[in-house]
């Protein structure tokens, strides 16, 4: 049971132009979520996160919108860069007391083109 | 700083072998994950370690166990390898709390032939 999906397997943008990424979930329970960034032979980096109180967080280039009824995330990356072509993959965290897990999507795999 | 270290990067084991992977986490965090990524699954959680306690548990069979020492570093052991379990393994550490931020280290590649 896959309670994170990334629907998108791949994405290609060209440099310059918007790239939104998505993501569904479907436990309710979920309070936070988090944007990785994972390049090859490497661990995943932190990218962004939001709380599940707001509907909105902006880093630089980077925005992540949280639609909670729709159980549903993106992250936008304006303008795209040809440096942001990696695996992205968006969590979920459930908490049980101070402990956690974070729950990962599959990735989707973002190409920025020249 | 120092990142989160792992070894060994890469390891090759055959079926029905035992393995032992290692992580030291960054300077300060006391709390140490491990996650599974194959292709397909993305990354599934395995369990976490704070105090030298298990903390929380993923849904993976009783061969895949961990440990935490004083120190913070911890152990992850596969027993009895099966072919499925060919995989990268991933260390992350956080600090303790509310702070949902893991670092990850770069993970150990795993293949069972």
């Amino acid at each position: 049971d896959q309670q994170v999906k990334q629907n998108s397997p791949s994405l290609s943008v060209q440099e310059g132009r918007i790239s939104i990424l998505n993501c569904d979930y479907t436990n309710s329970m979920f309070d936070y979520f988090l944007w990785y960034k994972k390049y090859p032979a490497e661990g995943p980096t932190f990218l962004i996160s939001i709380s599940s109180i707001k509907d909105k967080n902006e880093d630089g280039r980077f925005t992540v919108f949280l639609n909670k009824s729709a159980k549903h995330l993106s992250l936008h990356i304006v303008p795209s860069q040809p440096g942001d072509s990696a695996v992205y993959f968006c969590a979920a965290s459930l908490k049980t007391g101070t402990a956690s897990k974070l729950t990962f999507g599959t990735g989707t795999r973002l190409q920025v083109t020249l | 700083k120092a990142g989160v270290t792992q070894t060994p990067r890469y390891l090759i084991k055959t079926r029905g072998q035992q393995v032992t992977l290692s992580c030291s986490p960054i300077s300060g965090h006391r709390s140490v994950s491990w996650y599974q990524q194959t292709p397909g699954q993305g990354l599934q959680f395995l369990f976490e370690y704070f105090s030298e306690t298990q903390r929380n548990k993923g849904n993976f069979p009783g061969r895949f166990s961990g440990r935490q020492f004083s120190n913070s570093r911890s152990e992850m052991n596969v027993s009895t390898l099966e072919l499925g379990d060919s995989a990268l393994y991933l260390c992350a550490s956080r600090r303790w709390g509310r702070d949902e931020k893991l670092f990850f280290g770069s993970g150990t590649q795993l293949s069972v032939l």
